[in-house]
């Protein structure tokens, strides 16, 4: 199973918004709505940002958005926060009933 | 609150072997899946392996396949990675991470994570 594609880095300035790609095949991405999205800062536990492809668990701000269409997801930051700048994966279920991460996004707050 | 504890890490040589243990609290471990999740160094989150609340079933990365075997004791509320046949390529940082009951899509909490180093 090959890693889900996503940009090796995203950036922006304080407020801006940005989007975060993560594409896959119709035996992960495409096939399920079973994306979620993490961020990680280094040295710490990634944290849970959104589950099934757009909710947010609580806790989580709503400047977090999650979406998809057909092969790929997009995780969406708006209102970017000095906070924010970490790096963000991509996770689906697969066919073959196991999980696939993404390549990894750092994102930089200019 | 959730808390995810993992240890057991440490220097192996090739082809040597390393149980990883993840000591859950702070909900009832029994009734989740748990996966473990790796991150060698510089590189991206790879997923490993996870086994159901009753160990009825697992599954495991092509890449370990063979090699790692997942168990659990729910009466001690632990989480096990028996890692056999060690390759330079496993050094990471192993966490353990508890799968949403709602879903299957999400790990809702992480520990810190283990690191296993695979040289000679």
């Amino acid at each position: 199973q090959s890693a889900l594609t996503q940009p090796a880095s995203v950036s922006g300035s304080p407020g801006q918004s940005i989007a975060i790609s993560c594409t896959g095949t119709s035996s992960d991405i495409g096939g399920y709505n079973y994306v979620s999205w993490y961020q990680h800062h280094p040295g710490k536990a990634p944290k849970f940002m959104i589950y099934d492809v757009s909710n947010r668990p609580s806790g989580v701000s709503n400047r977090f958005s999650g979406s998809k269409s057909g092969n790929t997801a997009s995780l969406t930051i708006s209102g970017l926060q000095a906070e924010d700048e970490a790096d963000y994966y991509c996770s689906s279920y697969t066919s073959s009933s196991t999980y696939v991460f993404g390549t990894g996004t750092k994102v930089t707050v200019l | 609150q959730v808390q995810l504890v993992e240890s057991g890490g440490g220097l192996v040589k090739p082809g040597g072997s390393l149980r990883l243990s993840c000591a859950a609290s702070g909900f009832t471990f029994s009734d989740y899946y748990m996966s473990w999740i790796r991150q060698a160094p510089g590189k991206g989150l790879e997923w490993v392996s996870y086994i159901s609340s009753s160990s009825s079933y697992i599954n495991y990365a092509d890449s370990v396949k063979g090699r790692f075997t997942i168990s659990r004791d729910n009466a001690k509320n632990s989480l096990y990675l028996q890692m056999n046949s060690l390759r330079a390529e496993d050094t990471a940082v192993y966490f353990c991470g508890r799968r949403m009951m709602t879903t299957v899509s999400a790990v809702d909490y992480w520990g810190q994570g283990t690191l296993v180093t695979v040289s000679s």
